[in-house]
């Protein structure tokens, strides 16, 4: 089976704390892709990052930050010190390269900072 | 750049017309997706092209669901007779394919469906 599952429905933190969302993925293929999407209150969803399956190099950019672990089929994204703007829908998505790079997306974590 | 564009963001119409959805891709890119929405199900590929031919379809609902892509700057997701259940948000999402690697998708900023 190819899934991807995202157990945090909703989280809730209160601004200039630290968030981790967390998205396991399920696939018997060695090559692979990941990316993180964001969807914020006006709808539209925006790319954050790509990751391959032969990458295993954690990622920081700005405030955020990719963890990568195939050991454990997780790809988890961190927010340090979040901001009100970061409010949103996050979506991690899994694709494969002999199937288009269609994606394959899990059911999303709803982030809410509050001031 | 411009980036994805679809048209209409919003549409209301009663059950049993028939709806048109459009998208214009990122120029230069030769992979188009299109995407649905819903609370329920979250979200799912409906179709996509690969320079213009339709490679994959098995997520279209039904026959009342088609997709066209006539040329590279412009596709179509039509749905007749519409009914209730197609209310959704539709997206259209373009890439540079998977020639190197999988590349990521960039998306429009959807159609708001309700059939009424």
């Amino acid at each position: 089976a190819q899934k991807v599952t995202q157990a945090q429905t909703e989280i809730s933190v209160v601004e200039k704390e630290d968030v981790t969302l967390d998205c396991v993925y399920e696939t018997r293929d060695t090559t692979y892709y990941l990316f993180w999407y964001k969807q914020p209150p006006s709808g539209e969803l925006v790319f954050l990052i790509r990751r391959n399956s032969f990458d295993e190099q954690n990622e920081i950019s700005g405030r955020y930050s990719w963890n990568f672990q195939k050991s454990t089929s997780s790809f988890n994204f961190t927010i340090t010190a979040s901001q009100v703007v970061d409010s949103a829908v996050y979506f991690c998505a899994l694709s494969f390269y002999n199937q288009g790079g269609k994606l394959i997306f899990g059911q999303g974590t709803e982030l809410s900072v509050k001031p | 750049d411009a980036g994805v564009i679809q048209s209409p963001r919003h549409e209301v119409t009663e059950m049993g017309q028939e709806v048109t959805l459009r998208c214009k891709p990122i120029s230069g890119h030769n992979s188009l997706f299109w995407y649905r929405q819903t609370m329920m199900r979250g979200l799912e590929l409906l179709i996509y092209f690969n320079n213009n031919v339709p490679i994959d379809d098995s997520g279209m609902p039904e026959d009342r669901f088609s997709a066209k892509m006539p040329n590279a700057s412009f596709s179509t997701l039509k749905i007749q007779p519409s009914e209730p259940r197609d209310s959704a948000v539709y997206f259209c999402a373009s890439s540079l394919g998977v020639g190197q690697g999988v590349q990521p998708q960039h998306f429009g900023d959807g159609t708001r469906l309700s059939i009424l």
